[in-house]
């Protein structure tokens, strides 16, 4: 087992560009579900993505997407950045398209939107 | 619409003694619940975790306990250790429903152990 690795850890951005974080679920893990921590608050749910299709979404703007490859890996893209993007974003990996079955969280990526 | 709670943003305790954190939650359809550890500059990992079909569920020195009629959980340590010390985010899922794949986050309590 690899676990569950993110890049870069750490960004800046500015205002209306771009963004793409990267993950790579642990071996064998075929769910990734990504999450925005910003400061003083939880996780909180953006989407998930099983089998390389997008299985469920929080409540966040069309401009968060993301995409699954079949080796493991995936993609979280952020257009129009916006100044409250700025937080940690999580990646987590699981073997089933659940959430009660437990989350592999990598370390996160650190966004920071001036 | 916080649908997990965690109303104590910190809590100090000294070595050995019991910590205790808890963890509110709203949503009826939630009937599972985890607890998660994070250290700085790592993501979350898992701790323990309890369906509500039981009451209580124990794992070395940490045991959680679920209250469903006050929606209510707690997790205890016992004895803490000062490597206890972390964000401690309880989580709440549903194994049913629509809602299922995704896990509902408290903001966290900050657990310090003083040695």
């Amino acid at each position: 087992e690899t676990g569950v690795t993110q890049s870069p850890t750490h960004l800046i951005k500015t205002r209306g560009q771009q963004v793409t974080l990267r993950c790579s679920s642990q071996s064998g893990h075929n769910t990734v579900s990504w999450y925005q921590q910003a400061l003083g608050q939880g996780p909180q749910f953006i989407f998930q993505y099983y089998r390389e299709e997008e299985n469920g979404r929080g409540n966040f703007p069309p401009r968060f997407s993301g995409l699954q490859f079949p080796n493991y890996s995936s993609e979280l893209n952020v257009n129009a950045l916006e100044l409250d993007d700025s937080a940690l974003y999580l990646c987590a990996s699981s073997p089933y398209p659940t959430g009660w079955y437990g989350y592999t969280f990598g370390s996160g990526t650190r966004l920071t939107v001036v | 619409d916080q649908q997990v709670k965690q109303n104590s943003p910190s809590l100090s305790v000294q070595e050995g003694r019991i910590s205790i954190l808890n963890c509110d939650y709203t949503n009826s359809m939630f009937d599972y619940f985890l607890w998660y550890k994070k250290y700085p500059a790592e993501g979350p990992t898992f701790l323990i975790s309890i369906s509500s079909i039981k009451d209580k569920n124990e794992d070395g020195r940490f045991t959680v306990f679920l209250n469903k009629s006050a929606k209510h959980l707690s997790l205890h340590i016992v004895p803490s250790q000062p490597g206890d010390s972390a964000v401690y985010f309880c989580a709440a899922s549903s194994t049913s429903g629509g809602s299922n794949y995704k896990l509902t986050f408290g903001k966290g309590t900050l657990l310090t152990v003083n040695p």
